[in-house]
């Protein structure tokens, strides 16, 4: 089974400081991970993938198998980050996408 | 290009009643997936098709839900009958070919109320 975890529901920090959203997962298979983002009014959308390795909107994220962490980070928060983010696991292949519970973003300017 | 569509947004039943949701995806893309979203969870995926072949359907409640693909193009879901915890956003998805590497590209939802 594959399971994802969010531990927090709500995040709060001021524009400027550093942010980082949590993200573990359950999974006994070589995991793809993934953060979803959903601005206010917008659709969910692909924020970034570990396999690209890539940085989205100064946004970073590091798979830790070690840990079974992919956490979510950027060193200055933006008041235009304010959204629901959202982690997600699949295995390779036609498997199907995991998400988390979700944690909201609130940058206070 | 065009993103996917659904229809309708909103949706107010009561319960016992039957409802049906449409999703048009991306031209060309031959994935399409319907996922349920209860107030304060993730989505959960419900259906998932390959062209217009079942992929997954493990957690879809199939004695009220059920979904089909024609043509491989546009997708309905239905359920018959609503039940109140059948209340969520019923999200459509669509990715060019092979999951998850393809991005899933998903459309605005329909909220769903049964009363």
């Amino acid at each position: 089974a594959q399971r994802v975890t969010q531990p927090e529901k709500l995040l709060s920090v001021f524009k400027g400081a550093p942010v980082e959203l949590k993200c573990n997962y359950s999974y006994s298979g070589s995991p793809e991970l993934f953060w979803y983002v959903q601005y206010s009014r917008q659709r969910l959308q692909l924020l970034l993938r570990h396999i690209s390795r890539e940085s989205i909107k100064g946004f970073t994220a590091d798979l830790n198998k070690g840990e079974t962490s992919f956490h979510l980070k950027k060193p200055f928060a933006q008041e235009e980050d304010s959204a629901m983010y959202y982690c997600a696991l699949s295995g390779a292949g036609y498997q199907k996408v995991t998400f988390g519970i979700g944690t909201k973003l609130q940058v206070i300017p | 290009e065009a993103g996917v569509a659904q229809s309708p947004r909103y949706k107010i039943i009561e319960k016992r009643q039957s409802v049906a949701f449409w999703c048009n995806p991306i031209s060309g893309h031959a994935t399409l997936y319907w996922y349920q979203q209860i107030l304060g969870q993730g989505p959960k995926l419900l259906i998932q098709f390959q062209n217009n072949g079942v992929v997954d359907d493990s957690q879809l409640p199939k004695d009220r839900f059920s979904a089909e693909r024609l043509k491989g193009v546009d997708s309905t879901l239905k359920i018959q009958p609503a039940k109140l915890e059948d209340s969520a956003v019923y999200l459509c998805a669509s990715s060019l070919d092979r999951p998850p590497t393809d991005t899933q590209y998903f459309g605005p939802g329909t909220r769903l109320t049964v009363l």
